[in-house]
């Protein structure tokens, strides 16, 4: 059974940092291009960031570049998010998402999802 | 970016519906399209990927199509499991955009 579960949500100040990780089990990580989603009442469902599944090509939403950095470690089968400078329009719940397709050059559709972990940017 | 325009937002439904949701494009998306189902407090769902292939163990009730820049997920009978909000997401460029949400309630 495929399984993510991300963590290192919280409350962080605006300019602040955290990092979010993303556990997975039940599938063949290293085989995988891997995503952050974030949801928002306000904004719905949004696309941040995803890595080719050896970590050779990232990805990422334009309001984001410069201040998150995707990363990966195979070994571990996690993902992880750095979000620096945070802003109150971060604030959300993060979900990591796998990707569909085996190996592949181009990344598709996210078929497994974790259960997110809320980031709030408040002082 | 490619805009991804659901309508309706909010449908009323019964049990036993057919229930229509459409999904436009900004531009054409060939068929990288797939929809996906979110309940409160949970993670979404995929239920349809390619514009009309259904996941694996998603009900038949459910069903995806279109192409280019117009595609549509009907739910031929709705059942008591299916209230919930609805998204539809393109893959086709970057940035991946979603739709704004169909929240199915109850009439």
């Amino acid at each position: 059974e495929v399984q993510l579960v991300e963590s290192g949500g919280g409350l962080v100040q605006p300019g602040g940092s955290l990092r979010l990780s993303c556990a997975t089990s039940g599938f063949t990580f290293s085989a995988y291009w891997m995503n952050w989603v974030r949801q928002t009442p306000g904004k719905g469902l949004e696309w941040v960031a995803n890595i080719k599944h050896d970590g050779t090509e990232k990805y990422y939403l334009d309001s984001v570049k410069g201040r998150f950095t995707i990363s990966r470690d195979n070994t571990e089968n996690s993902v992880y998010l750095q979000m620096n400078s945070l802003r109150a329009d971060d604030t959300a719940v993060y979900y990591c998402a796998k990707d569909s397709a085996w190996n592949s050059a181009w990344p598709h559709y996210f078929d497994n999802w974790g259960q997110g972990t809320l980031v709030t940017v408040s002082s | 970016d490619i805009q991804m325009t659901q309508s309706p937002s909010t449908l009323s439904a019964s049990i036993g519906d057919r229930v229509t949701i459409t999904c436009r494009a900004s531009q054409s998306i060939s068929n990288w399209l797939a929809w996906y189902q979110q309940k409160p407090g949970k993670a979404p769902n995929l239920l349809i990927y390619k514009a009309s292939t259904l996941e694996s163990g998603v009900p038949s009730r459910f069903s995806g199509s279109g192409f280019g820049t117009e595609f549509t997920l009907t739910i031929s009978s709705l059942q008591p499991g299916d209230f919930a909000t609805y998204y539809c997401q393109q893959y086709s460029d970057y940035p991946r955009t979603f739709g704004q949400g169909t929240k199915v309630e109850t009439k």
